[in-house]
């Protein structure tokens, strides 16, 4: 059974400009959300995608989007990159959105803003 | 709203000790609470969910609905429990699950 992977794991932008982050959801599961994880706080949720639409969402602007593909796979796009964008960002897949709470997580992209 | 409150930050005991690792939790509805754990080098991972009453290494938590509370305990730690736990909370509004963390609590267990 293949596990969540994430992709890069580690980038530098400079503030305005665009990033992409990807993920690959564990075998079997239909359902991607992302976390972003700033230094000595807990994950905060962003959003979640089902069957390739969005699901849910949580309290981040339009420039934080995402979109998840016929394999379930996702990625997380953000424009206009500010320094508060510095965090790590987990993608976690589970099944069905996510019914019982249990959520399998990648290990993570991080993302520093300068 | 929800939200999870783990108010300490650092738990350091020594081995044998007791640990008791404290989570409130803020929500209008009936919650679904989980305990989430990171050893060092390793990504997050379920440890245990109050839903399935069960002991995972160990660990014990039980829901307390008037105080509003899911503190995780053990009796005895070991040193592979050194690790960061979170608290989370589970909202399912009919359309999703998000997961709701406490910021987490770094427990070291000293030999």
């Amino acid at each position: 059974e293949t596990g969540v992977t994430q992709s890069p794991t580690h980038l530098i932008k400079t503030r305005g400009q665009q990033v992409t982050l990807r993920c690959s959801s564990q075998s079997g599961h239909n359902t991607v959300s992302w976390y972003q994880q700033a230094l000595g706080q807990g994950p905060q949720f962003i959003f979640q995608y089902y069957r390739e639409e969005e699901n849910g969402r949580g309290n981040f602007p339009p420039r934080f989007s995402g979109l998840q593909f016929p394999n379930y796979s996702s990625e997380l796009n953000v424009n206009a990159l500010e320094l508060d964008d510095s965090a790590l960002y987990l993608c976690a897949s589970s099944y069905d959105r996510g019914q019982g709470g249990e959520l399998f997580f990648g290990e993570g992209s991080r993302l520093t803003v300068l | 709203a929800q939200r999870v409150t783990q108010p300490e930050k650092l738990l350091s005991v020594f081995k044998g000790a007791p640990v008791e690792l404290k989570c409130n939790y803020s929500y209008s509805g009936s919650p679904e609470l989980f305990w989430y754990v990171q050893y060092s080098r390793q990504r997050l991972q379920l440890l245990l969910r109050h839903i399935s009453r069960e002991s995972i290494k160990g660990f014990t938590a039980d829901l307390n609905k008037g105080e509003t509370s899911f503190h995780l305990k053990k009796p005895f730690a070991q040193e592979e429990d050194s690790a960061m736990y979170y608290c989370a909370l589970s909202g399912w509004t009919g359309a999703n699950s998000k997961l709701t963390f406490g910021k987490g609590i770094t427990l070291s267990v000293r030999p």
